[in-house]
Formats: structure tokens, C-alpha cells, sequence
């Protein structure tokens, strides 16, 4: 099984600022099966980034996904207040899948 | 426009069963696979099934295997998990997902506890 660690837990920013996450899978992803969602309170999952770097339809530029291998990065440029909410990695290049623990991006 | 409705989520004994159902429309349900994801009170996500297109190939998570089926009913553009000797640790929020590989199109959900 591909074990995905996130970091930080809990990443605190005021609206405007740079927000870096990191995915780092325990082993290789095959073909960059690498996935993005943000998740808000009470709400289901929404996608934001396939294939490491691809943004999902209707999703903002201020967020792009890069990496390849066992480490992959989350950036959202320029925060927005409905920005804050958890994010969640996903590798779907083996079985079973996996999803990564989560990063909470709080307002600082 | 996309949507997945999911519905039969509710209390249930220790032991106990439950079917719940998700209902698709805006898509072709027929020709795209679909997973169940399931999410347990302040917890993170976790995959529970996978089922292809006609049904011919469905994949689980450990957890689950030999307890839980998931079917399809593309004449009816709906997908289920029935769920059997329910444990505690089942309770979560089960979502419906249409998949790519990724999830794409997701549903908003329905709960399921396990409890005495």
C-alpha cells in the first residue's frame, strides 16, 4: 500500500499570502497518478488537481500542483478567503488507493 | 449539470445491515466507473470500492472485503454498497464518486452509524 504523508498539519496564512503544501508518497507514483481536493466544513470533496499538474475544470489559476516520483506540491498563489478549508492528496497509480491525512489552511 | 445523490444512510446495530443508493444524472452513467469514499466523523478520506462500467470489475479496500457489495444499475443510473455485519468503525459519511482514476464528480454524501 502507498502510504501518503502531508505536511504541515495545519498551515496558518493571512489572505493574500503564499500557500505551499506538501504530498510525499512511501513509494514512487506510477505515471504521476497524483490528485488534489480542497474540502470545506460539511461539504464533499471537490477536485482541483489530476495527473500532479493538471487543474480540474472551473478551478482558479491561483492553484498549481507539480512533483513527480514520491514528493508532489500543492501551491495556491495568492490566498482568498474561501481558500481556507482542508486539502487532501490522492494516488490513484496503485491499489488500493489512498488518500494523504490532510492539511488545514487556517486564517491566520 | 452533474449530480450524484446519495440516500439510506441511517442507525443501525452492531452486526446489522444497510443498502445505500446514489443516484446519477448529467453524465454517462454507463460508460464511466464509479467508487464509493468513505469518511468517518473528524477523520480523513478513505477509498471503500471501485465498479467498472458493466460491473465486471469491482476492487475493494481490506476493511470491507467479504462484508460489503458494490452493484450498479446503469438502466436505473444508480450504483449501491450493501453494507453487512456493520461495525462501529464503519461509521463515516459515505460518498459516491464518479472515477477517472480521480474523482471527479462527487455526491454530498449520507451517514451512516454503527451503534448500540
Amino acid at each position: 500500500e502507498t502510504v501518503l504523508t502531508q505536511s504541515p498539519g495545519t498551515l496558518s496564512l493571512s489572505p493574500g499570502e503564499r500557500a505551499t503544501l506538501s504530498c510525499r508518497a512511501s513509494q514512487s507514483v506510477s505515471s504521476s497518478y497524483l490528485a488534489w481536493y480542497q474540502q470545506k466544513p460539511g461539504q464533499a470533496p471537490r477536485l482541483l488537481i489530476y495527473g500532479a499538474s493538471s487543474r480540474a475544470t472551473g478551478i482558479p489559476d491561483r492553484f498549481s500542483g507539480s512533483g513527480s516520483g514520491t514528493d508532489f506540491t500543492l501551491t495556491i498563489s495568492r490566498l482568498e478567503p474561501e481558500d481556507f478549508a482542508v486539502y487532501y492528496c490522492h494516488q490513484y497509480g496503485s491499489s488500493p488507493r489512498t488518500f494523504g491525512p490532510g492539511t488545514k489552511v487556517d486564517i491566520k | 449539470e452533474v449530480q450524484l445523490v446519495e440516500s439510506g444512510g441511517g442507525l443501525v446495530q452492531p452486526g446489522g445491515s444497510l443498502r445505500i443508493s446514489c443516484v446519477a444524472s448529467g453524465f454517462t452513467f454507463s460508460s464511466s466507473w464509479l467508487t464509493w469514499v468513505r469518511q468517518a466523523p473528524g477523520k480523513g478520506l478513505e477509498w471503500v470500492a471501485n465498479i467498472r462500467q458493466d460491473g465486471s470489475e469491482i476492487y475493494y479496500v481490506d476493511s470491507v472485503k467479504g462484508r460489503f457489495a458494490i452493484s450498479r444499475d446503469n438502466a436505473k443510473n444508480s450504483l449501491y454498497l450493501q453494507m453487512n455485519s456493520l461495525r462501529v468503525e464503519d461509521t463515516a459519511v459515505y460518498y459516491c464518486a464518479r472515477s477517472r482514476g480521480y474523482y471527479d464528480f462527487w455526491g454530498q454524501g449520507t451517514l451512516v452509524t454503527v451503534s448500540s
